[in-house]
């Protein structure tokens, strides 16, 4: 596709309840990003994703989340055992070197 | 660690006056910053880029920015706003180290124009 594509756009769940948020990245982007954006807290660094490397987890607020990227391509971010201050907009970027991140228009997780 | 600190959470302006964003960063090496905005129900997009060439950098909609390193900032101007740069803006800092290059944002900025 032309651009990050992120999905699904809203997803609302239940508190305890597992979610699976998917990023499918510009095609030949070797980089790609997770973060979280909530009122007030600007983007919150979650993941990060280069090429064969090994990911850096440094920003996953708990071992509730984890991430993984199948083939150098898509990712998924999975939450598990949700919790309501899991609530946030969560966006995905794709980049060729990092100096220009292109994001996608984000999954809005609602947690009742 | 490299980080940004962004001061005033809102900025009011009034259409046609000057536009004043600012930016400080903590980086224990030159590091490279950037600008990105956020148009409502939009998603980011670049707004410009300092990567260690001329320390004055342009960027879309007539923005600018300049990295200072005496004062460890990068804030961002332009000198007349417009009613559509109401948005929230965002500036953002890397380590540039052999292509792996973790960004880490700020908290924003929304800028309110008044007409």
């Amino acid at each position: 596709g032309a651009g990050v594509s992120q999905s699904p756009s809203n997803k609302v769940t239940e508190k305890g309840k597992d979610v699976e948020l998917r990023c499918d990245p510009i095609s030949g982007h070797t980089a790609l990003y997770w973060y979280r954006q909530s009122l007030g807290q600007g983007l919150e660094f979650l993941i990060y994703f280069q090429g064969n490397s090994a990911p850096d987890k440094s920003g996953l607020p708990s071992d509730r989340f984890s991430a993984e990227r199948t083939g150098g391509s898509v990712s998924t971010l999975t939450i598990q055992r949700t919790q309501q201050e899991d609530s946030a907009v969560y966006l995905c970027a794709s980049s060729l070197t990092g100096e220009k991140l292109f994001f996608g228009s984000g999954t809005q997780l609602s947690v009742l | 660690a490299q980080s940004v600190t962004q001061l005033g959470s809102h900025v009011s302006v009034s259409e046609g006056a000057l536009v004043l964003l600012r930016c400080n960063y903590s980086s224990s090496v030159p590091p490279y910053l950037f600008w990105y905005v956020q148009y409502p129900n939009q998603g980011l997009q670049l707004l410009l880029k300092y990567t260690s060439a001329a320390t004055l950098v342009k960027g879309i909609n007539g923005f600018e920015a300049e990295f200072k390193k005496s004062e460890t900032s990068f804030h961002l101007t332009k000198p007349s706003a417009h009613m559509s740069d109401a948005a929230e803006y965002f500036c953002a800092v890397s380590k540039p180290s052999g292509g792996y290059q973790k960004v880490t944002f700020g908290t924003g900025t929304k800028l309110q124009v008044i007409p």
